[in-house]
C-alpha cells in the first residue's frame, strides 16, 4: 500500500519566490496534517483538515502560509513570499477516522532550504 | 497551553537498558504517543498510551501515569539501529490532534 506521498522532496529556492508543498494522504485517512520540523522547536502542527476542512491553523506562523485540501486525496501548503527563516523540513500526515488512538502516518518530507 | 518536556540527548551501549523520560502538561489529556524518527527520515508510530500502566511490545515499553503527567519509553537489548530521535506527543482535546515533543536522540555506542 502506498503511503503519504510529498512533493517535492527537496526545494531550493531564493527568498521572495512563492513555493508550494504536495501531498497524498492514504487512501482512506479523514485527517491531514502539516507540520514544520527544525532543530530548535521540534516538530510543530501547522494545520490539520478533517474531511477536507481546515480544523485548527492556530498555528501557521503568519499569513505567508496558506493550505488547501481541494479533495480528499490532495493537500498543498504554500508559502508566499517565502523567507530564509522558513527553511526547515516539512512533513506531511494523514491518519484513519476516529477520535482517538489513530496513530499519524507520516511523509518522507519536503526539505525546503531558502536562500 | 501544551508543554511537552523530554531530554534532548542520551547515550547508552549497546546491549543495555534505557528510559526516556517525558512529561506533559496539556488540558483535555486523551493520551501519549511514542514515535521514533531516524535521521533524515520521517516519524513512525511506536506506542500509545491512554490507561495508567505499563505496556510492553517486543523490546520497547511505554509507561503512563495521568496522575503525574508522566510517561517513559523503554528499551531493551539495545541494538545500533535504535540509535534515533524518539518524541513523546500529547493528544488532547477532541479530533486527532498531537502536540509533540523536542525529541530525544537517543545514540547507541558500541
Amino acid at each position: 500500500d502506498a503511503g503519504v506521498i510529498q512533493s517535492p522532496r527537496h526545494e531550493v529556492t531564493e527568498m521572495g519566490q512563492e513555493v508550494t508543498l504536495r501531498c497524498k494522504p492514504i487512501s482512506g485517512h479523514d485527517y491531514l496534517f502539516w507540520y514544520r520540523q527544525t532543530m530548535m522547536r521540534g516538530l510543530e502542527l501547522l494545520i490539520y483538515f478533517n474531511n477536507n476542512v481546515p480544523i485548527d491553523d492556530s498555528g501557521m506562523p503568519e499569513d505567508r502560509f496558506s493550505a488547501k485540501m481541494p479533495n480528499a486525496s490532495f493537500s498543498t501548503l504554500k508559502i508566499q513570499p517565502s523567507e530564509p527563516r522558513d527553511s526547515a523540513v516539512y512533513f506531511c500526515a494523514s491518519s484513519p477516522p476516529g477520535v482517538s488512538n489513530q496513530p499519524q502516518h507520516f511523509g518522507d518530507g519536503t526539505r525546503l532550504s531558502i536562500l | 497551553g501544551q508543554n511537552i518536556d523530554q531530554p534532548t540527548e542520551m547515550t547508552a551501549t549497546e546491549g543495555a537498558i534505557v528510559q526516556i523520560n517525558c512529561t506533559y502538561q496539556t488540558s483535555g489529556f486523551n493520551g501519549l504517543f511514542w514515535y521514533q524518527q531516524h535521521a533524515g527520515e520521517a516519524p513512525t508510530f511506536l506506542s500509545y498510551n491512554v490507561l495508567d500502566g505499563l505496556e510492553e511490545k517486543g523490546r520497547f515499553s511505554s509507561f503512563l501515569s495521568r496522575s503525574k503527567g508522566y510517561s517513559y519509553l523503554l528499551l531493551k537489548e539495545l541494538q545500533m539501529k535504535d540509535s534515533a530521535s524518539y518524541l513523546c506527543a500529547a493528544h488532547s482535546g477532541g479530533y486527532q490532534k498531537v502536540t509533540f515533543g523536542i525529541g530525544t536522540k537517543l545514540q547507541v555506542i558500541p
